[in-house]
C-alpha cells in the first residue's frame, strides 16, 4: 500500500540551530516527492520537489532535501532555523494524486 | 493571476444543512482536487477531476458531491452536513503534462458543523 510517514508530530528547535524533518514513504513506482509548508491559517506552499536526477534538491527559504531510495526517505533539512520557519510541514508522494503525511509541527525558540 | 481561490473562507452550519464550497483557478490547469485537513491526519483527498466533465472519488468521498462546472471551477457540495465534516477544506490544481509539476493550493475554507 502507498503511504507516507512523518514520525515526528512536533519538533522544537532553537533559533539558529539546524533542523531535520523526517519523511519515509512506501510507493510502488519511482516516487515524485514533495515538501509543503503551511503557516497558521494559511494554505500550503511548495518548498521543494524531487522527480529524478540529483538526489539532493534545493528549495525556497534555504531548505534542502535528500532522496535516499535505499532508505525510502526524503528528509528535509535546514542548516540554521529562523523564527519565521515555525509552521507545519507536510511530505507528499505521488504523481497526479498525492498521498500526504500527517505533518510535523515546528516550534522555534528565540 | 489570482491562482486558486476558494469561497467562503469561513462557514458555520447546523447539522442537516447543505452548502457548496466554491473553487476556481485561473492558471488553465486540467486537474483539480478537494482535500480535507483534520488535526493529526494530514490532508486526505475527497474527490478529484482530471479534466472538465470527469470526476473521481478519493480516499474520503462519503457525504460529499462535486461538480466540475468548466475548466476553471470545481465545487464541493455537502447535501446534509454532519459534525464529522467539521474540517478545513482545501482545493488544489495541477498543470497538464508529465513534466516537473506540483499541485497549487487555495487558502482553504474553515467549516464548522454544529
Amino acid at each position: 500500500a502507498q503511504s507516507v510517514t512523518q514520525p515526528d508530530i512536533h519538533i522544537t528547535v532553537s533559533e539558529g540551530a539546524s533542523l531535520e524533518l523526517r519523511c519515509n514513504y512506501s510507493y510502488g513506482a519511482t516516487p515524485y516527492l514533495f515538501w509543503y509548508v503551511q503557516s497558521p491559517g494559511q494554505g500550503l506552499q511548495l518548498l521543494l520537489k524531487y522527480f529524478s536526477g540529483d538526489t539532493l534538491v534545493q528549495g525556497i527559504k534555504g531548505f534542502e532535501a535528500e532522496f535516499k531510495r535505499s532508505h525510502s526517505s526524503f528528509n528535509l533539512r535546514k542548516p540554521s532555523v529562523h523564527w519565521s520557519d515555525a509552521a507545519e510541514y507536510f511530505c507528499a508522494v505521488g504523481m497526479n494524486k498525492y498521498i500526504f503525511g500527517t505533518g510535523t509541527r515546528l516550534k522555534v525558540l528565540a | 493571476n489570482a491562482g486558486v481561490t476558494q469561497t467562503p473562507k469561513f462557514q458555520v452550519l447546523k447539522t442537516g444543512q447543505s452548502m457548496t464550497l466554491q473553487c476556481a483557478q485561473d492558471m488553465n490547469h486540467n486537474s483539480m482536487y478537494w482535500y480535507r485537513q483534520d488535526p493529526g491526519m494530514g490532508l486526505r483527498l475527497i474527490y478529484y477531476s482530471a479534466s472538465e466533465g470527469t470526476t473521481d472519488k478519493g480516499e474520503v468521498p462519503n457525504g460529499y458531491n462535486v461538480s466540475r462546472l468548466n475548466k476553471r471551477e470545481f465545487s464541493l457540495r455537502l447535501e446534509s452536513a454532519a459534525p464529522s465534516q467539521t474540517s478545513v477544506y482545501f482545493c488544489a490544481s495541477l498543470p497538464e503534462g508529465r513534466s516537473y509539476n506540483e499541485q497549487f493550493f487555495g487558502p482553504g475554507t474553515r467549516l464548522t458543523v454544529l
